[in-house]
């Protein structure tokens, strides 16, 4: 069975600082990756996304930047963190094809102080 | 261009009583629909989808949601709610048509059901 883990649960960082969040799947071969973001439990924000390695899509200009080093590996950086970068992370994955829907990590809560 | 309005923030309801939470689509074509749930500092958890076919579509957690083409919905039903029930509800629509299996979710709407 598939199986996506998103690491770490918890990060708090102060500004100014690196980032990396990392999230791999398990099961599956050359699946669609997204990172989205949430601010204060509501709405889902699409940051990245990616078809296959090395291609990367971004939705938002801003001080994130997103690779696929390998098929089942999404990682989202920051050279530097602002306040504004604090929020809750979500790693997905689909299939690319018929009526399949995506599968969530288990997030990250990022704290930028 | 595929769209999904969930035209309520917060859905309130007693503990026994039915639920509904609202959700309607746009798409250029035909749609693939999808209800999540989200419990607090969690990920999303997959709950219903309709493809095709009857358009009462069965779920876990006694959820059920119905496909309605002329009125381009696809609400979110349980008979009977419980307080266990209350989080963060996202409604996501797909067009058949899109190669790339994009998903578009709606903003979210919090159900809080009371005891």
């Amino acid at each position: 069975s598939q199986t996506i883990h998103q690491w770490p649960a918890t990060l708090v960082q102060p500004v100014g600082s690196p980032l990396s969040l990392e999230c791999t799947v398990e099961g599956t071969s050359n699946p669609n990756l997204y990172w989205y973001r949430q601010a204060a439990g509501r709405g889902l924000q699409l940051l990245f996304y990616s078809v296959g390695i090395g291609q990367i899509s971004s939705e938002v200009p801003q001080n994130l930047s997103a690779s696929r080093p390998q098929d089942r590996q999404f990682i989202l950086s920051s050279k530097k963190l602002l306040l504004s970068d604090s929020g809750f992370y979500l790693c997905a994955w689909s299939v690319n094809a018929g009526g399949y829907g995506y599968t969530f990590g288990s997030g990250t809560r990022l704290t930028v102080v | 261009a595929q769209s999904v309005a969930q035209p309520e923030d917060q859905v309130n309801v007693a503990e026994g009583n039915p639920l509904t939470v609202k959700c309607t689509y746009s798409v250029s074509g035909n749609p693939y629909l999808f209800w999540y749930v989200q419990y607090p500092n969690r990920g999303l958890q997959f709950l219903l989808k309709y493809i095709t076919g009857d358009n009462l579509v069965k779920g876990s957690y006694g959820f059920e949601a119905e496909f309605n083409k002329s009125q381009t919905s696809f609400h979110l039903k349980k008979p009977s709610a419980l307080v266990s029930d209350s989080a963060l509800y996202f409604c996501a629509v797909r067009d058949i048509g899109n190669a790339g299996n994009m998903l578009t979710f709606g903003g979210g709407t919090r159900l809080m059901v009371k005891p």
